[in-house]
């Protein structure tokens, strides 16, 4: 079974705070995700890579960087947290053309 | 335009019925279809593929028609633990797997 590990259940920052969300699979996929969703909004993807250091925008990447530089790991940075930044943000890996496996999520607060 | 549409509903139904999803998307060059099933804050998870001939899994039944860019989701016999938000999922896949999901259908199966 796909097991992809997002770090937090639930955090609280700050505004201002550099934030880091970890998020770990272990079915060697090439492909990992990140999105944010929103009541009424659904899934928006913000970053996404299809293998070590490559990184590609998805449709909302303002305030966001990713880095991965192992194959299992992808992190999301918010390099200055804001207000509107509080969402739930889900990981999620796949193989190319396979459907996403998603991890629990993390519930951000940014107070 | 969104590029996957989705009847938002909220369809809320008798057990024992049979409900039908529609969702229709815009790139043609879209490749693979699948359906998610995601429960009240909780991570999405895969329901079942989208096959051209169509699909069945036990009370679940997956359409595509794919001249008039168009996929269905019909339960038969619902249970009130089929109350849940379904996704719909296209996948580009010569886009490093990167998949636009549908703003979700919302189910309520009442007793």
């Amino acid at each position: 079974d796909v097991k992809v590990t997002q770090s937090s259940r639930y955090l609280v920052k700050r505004t201002g705070e550099k934030v880091f969300l970890e998020c770990v699979q272990d079915m060697d996929h090439e492909n990992m995700f990140w999105y944010r969703q929103d009541p009424g909004l659904g899934l928006r993807l913000i970053y996404f890579s299809y293998d070590v250091k490559m990184k590609e925008k998805g449709d909302i990447p303002e305030g966001y960087s990713v880095s991965r530089e192992k194959k299992e790991r992808f992190s999301l940075i918010l390099e200055s947290a804001s207000t509107n930044q509080t969402s739930m943000y889900l990981c999620a890996s796949s193989l190319q053309a396979q459907p996403q496996h998603f991890g629990d999520g993390t519930r951000l607060s940014i107070l | 335009r969104k590029e996957v549409e989705q009847d938002p509903g909220p369809f809320n139904v008798p057990e024992g019925a049979t409900v039908a999803f529609n969702c229709t998307y815009s790139n043609s060059a879209s490749q693979s279809f699948f359906w998610y099933r995601q429960d009240c804050r909780k991570e999405p998870k895969l329901l079942m593929s989208v096959y051209s001939s169509g699909n069945e899994d036990g009370r679940f039944t997956a359409q595509l028609n794919r001249a008039s860019q168009y996929i269905s989701l019909l339960i038969r016999d619902s249970k009130l633990s089929d109350s849940a938000t379904y996704l719909c999922v296209v996948t580009d896949n010569t886009n490093a797997g990167k998949s636009t999901f549908g703003d979700g259908t919302t189910l309520t199966v009442k007793p």
